[in-house]
């Protein structure tokens, strides 16, 4: 299994254009999350679905969007970016259950310029 | 909604010393609890975590534990090694249909050899 992916690892954009970010995974979790990671501000949470077609938002939502389509994959969209969303975006999964682990994966470095 | 405080947000020891890192939630309804550790340049990766009918729960050289009626919970580190060096998050969370976990700010330990 190559648990949770994420594209690209590093990006760079100027203010106010759009890009996705792609997150997979193959261990057939319903549930993940997108967070961002800001130096002293730990990891909060942006958008998280717990299962196909069913999305919310979650601490930092405004500026991204989500979607989820399949069980797999769960994008996240910067439709104007700003330089406010530079930041380190960690996308992850888990399965349902109460203790059951949450995986993370490898992180997109995002500077808006 | 959920709401953790975690100190200190950095801790500095000598090889072989103890570390303890702290965590307050304000969520009664609480019940998981887990230690997530970062290394510099990684992915967030689940160490050690504690449900809340458990006081304390210990792997190797790393114990958690937890206070229900305090409302708080901790992980202790003994005889710290360098590769120890890492930040360090807790979490929690509540179980059910929809358990996202709510993140403190993250603890960056320092261990000097």
């Amino acid at each position: 299994n190559a648990g949770v992916t994420q594209t690209p690892k590093f990006q760079v954009l100027k203010t106010g254009q759009s890009m996705t970010l792609q997150c997979a995974q193959d261990m057939n979790h319903e549930y993940m999350s997108w967070y961002r990671q800001d130096p002293g501000m730990g990891l909060r949470l942006i958008h998280y679905s717990v299962g196909a077609g069913i999305t919310d938002q979650g601490e930092v939502p405004n500026g991204y969007n989500v979607s989820r389509s399949t069980t797999e994959d769960f994008p996240l969209r910067l439709l104007s970016a700003a330089p406010s969303q530079t930041s380190v975006y960690f996308c992850a999964s888990r399965a349902p259950g109460v203790a059951d682990t949450q995986y993370f994966g490898p992180g997109t470095r995002l500077t808006v310029l | 909604g959920e709401n953790v405080e975690q100190h200190p947000s950095t801790l500095s020891v000598q090889e072989g010393d103890s570390a303890v890192i702290k965590c307050t939630y304000s969520d009664s309804a609480s019940n998981y609890f887990p230690w997530y550790k970062q290394e510099l340049g990684k992915r967030p990766q689940l160490i050690i975590d504690i449900r809340s009918n458990v006081g304390e729960k210990k792997d190797q050289r790393i114990a958690v534990t937890l206070n229900k009626t305090a409302k708080h919970f901790s992980l202790h580190i003994t005889e710290t090694q360098p590769e120890d060096s890492a930040v360090y998050f807790c979490a929690a969370s509540k179980g059910g249909g929809s358990y996202i976990p709510t993140f403190g700010r993250g603890t960056s330990l320092i261990v000097h050899p």
